[in-house]
């Protein structure tokens, strides 16, 4: 059975600074990784995608790897700024019904 | 906009009392699909649909049922709602044709007394 585990579960970080948040899965057979940000009160919305055959992707100050033979996906981001203050979370598509199965997030907030 | 729609986007209720939480997408996705957060679990997945007419039990479909009559429509229906019901619902659409990414509809936080 797909597990999904997120660390750190929170994290508090200054202005400015570059930081990684992890996720890990504990089978190797996926279709594909997801990054959502969460804000209180709103939905999640899709940061990156990463498809099974590819190893990351890249999106204004954002990066997120994936390394499928470890079972790892990080993602990085670069000159943190208090807007980037939310949940995020990764989730994996295990197979053709496109379930996703998500971990718990990690909370982060960017202190000004 | 491309968007997913729920309603109510929140509710209190009392045990038993019938509720329905309706979602709706206007990108003609075939999948649709509802989850359900809480605290430590993560989002698990309650019910899914691939298409019209066809729907399928998730992680967690206990207590819940669903339909799927129209392409943009999925709502979410629990016929007896009890307290461990309580929780962060989230509605979610995806198109078949790529493997791309699921959009998320704003949530329903629901309160079951």
């Amino acid at each position: 059975k797909q597990e999904v585990t997120q660390i750190p579960a929170a994290l508090s970080v200054p202005e400015g600074e570059n930081l990684v948040l992890n996720c890990s899965f504990t089978d190797s057979a996926i279709y594909n990784l997801q990054w959502f940000r969460q804000d209180p009160g709103k939905g999640l919305t899709s940061l990156l995608l990463i498809q099974s055959s590819q190893r990351e992707q890249t999106s204004g100050r954002l990066n997120a790897s994936l390394d499928k033979s470890s079972g790892r996906s990080t993602l990085y981001i670069a000159a943190s700024q208090p807007g980037d203050s939310a949940t995020y979370l990764c989730a994996v598509a295990v197979d053709s019904s496109y379930k996703l199965i998500f971990g718990s997030g990690t909370r982060l907030l960017v202190r000004p | 906009e491309a968007q997913v729609t729920q309603n109510p986007r929140y509710l209190i209720t009392v045990t038993g009392k019938k509720l329905t939480v309706t979602c709706s997408q206007n990108m003609n996705h075939e999948y649709m699909s509802w989850y359900r957060q809480d605290p430590g679990l993560g989002l698990r997945q309650i019910y899914y649909s691939m298409n019209v007419e066809v729907t399928d039990k998730g992680d967690v479909p206990e207590g819940y049922k669903v339909s799927r009559k129209e392409k943009r429509n999925f709502p979410l229906i629990l016929e007896s709602p009890s307290p461990n019901q309580t929780s962060l619902y989230f509605c979610a659409s995806q198109g078949t044709a790529t493997r791309g990414t699921q959009y998320f509809g704003p949530g329903t936080r629901l309160l079951v007394l």
